[in-house]
């Protein structure tokens, strides 16, 4: 079974430029999640899809962040303008149920 | 709200000794917990959860938790550590709205 695959792994842009994220879960996995960890700090919950709906987007830091899940597979998640504070990794995650996540390797993002 | 706290940064450990990674939490209800590893460079590995039943847990890579309802904690332990333990560990609690909740994780630093 594949696992989550994200890309790019490392990703730096200069500040006011656009970047986009993907995710692609493990085939069949409804739920995929979206999480960051930014400067060391604690990793911290972003937004969580049921196929293609939000169900929990309460964790987006502001209106910079645009998350989407066509047709309830893959998703992205677009940054723009990115900031300097928007440095950090970027992990998704997916799972059939509640029971446990499986995490991709994420994405290393450098504003500069 | 559901809450999880590992109050060491830094834990260093000589190899073949045991090692303990700290860990408590906070929860309305029965607490689902979870433990993960990154690597260097690596995404999130799956250790370990506890969903019910026995108190001690086994997971990857000879890794085990106690669950401890009194004291609320679910510290990580392992008999002797490996170098190749050394690893960013990250506690873990799934909320009401089956997000999982992250601690600020413990990097764990095993000497030769």
């Amino acid at each position: 079974e594949a696992g989550v695959t994200q890309f790019p792994s490392h990703s730096v842009i200069e500040k006011g430029q656009t970047v986009t994220l993907r995710c692609d879960p493990i085939s069949g996995h409804d739920n995929l999640y979206w999480y960051r960890r930014v400067m060391g700090k604690e990793i911290k919950f972003l937004l969580h899809f049921v196929k293609e709906s939000k169900q929990d987007e309460s964790g987006m830091p502001n209106n910079r962040f645009l998350a989407e899940r066509t047709g309830g597979t893959y998703s992205t998640l677009k940054v723009q303008p990115a900031e300097l504070e928007d440095s950090g990794v970027y992990f998704c995650a997916s799972s059939p149920g509640w029971s446990g996540y499986t995490f991709g390797s994420g994405t290393r993002l450098t504003v500069v | 709200a559901q809450s999880v706290a590992q109050p060491e940064d830094q834990v260093n450990v000589a190899e073949g000794n045991p090692l303990t990674v700290k860990c408590t939490y906070s929860v309305s209800g029965n607490p689902y917990l979870f433990w993960y590893v990154q690597y260097p460079n690596r995404g999130l590995q799956f250790l370990l959860k506890y969903i019910t039943g026995d108190n001690l847990v086994k997971g990857s890579y000879g890794f085990e938790a106690e669950f401890n309802k009194s004291q609320t904690s679910f510290h990580l332990k392992k008999p002797s550590a490996l170098v190749s333990d050394s690893a960013l560990y990250f506690c873990a609690v799934r909320d009401s709205a089956s997000k999982i909740i992250f601690g600020s994780g413990t990097r764990l630093s095993i000497r030769p």
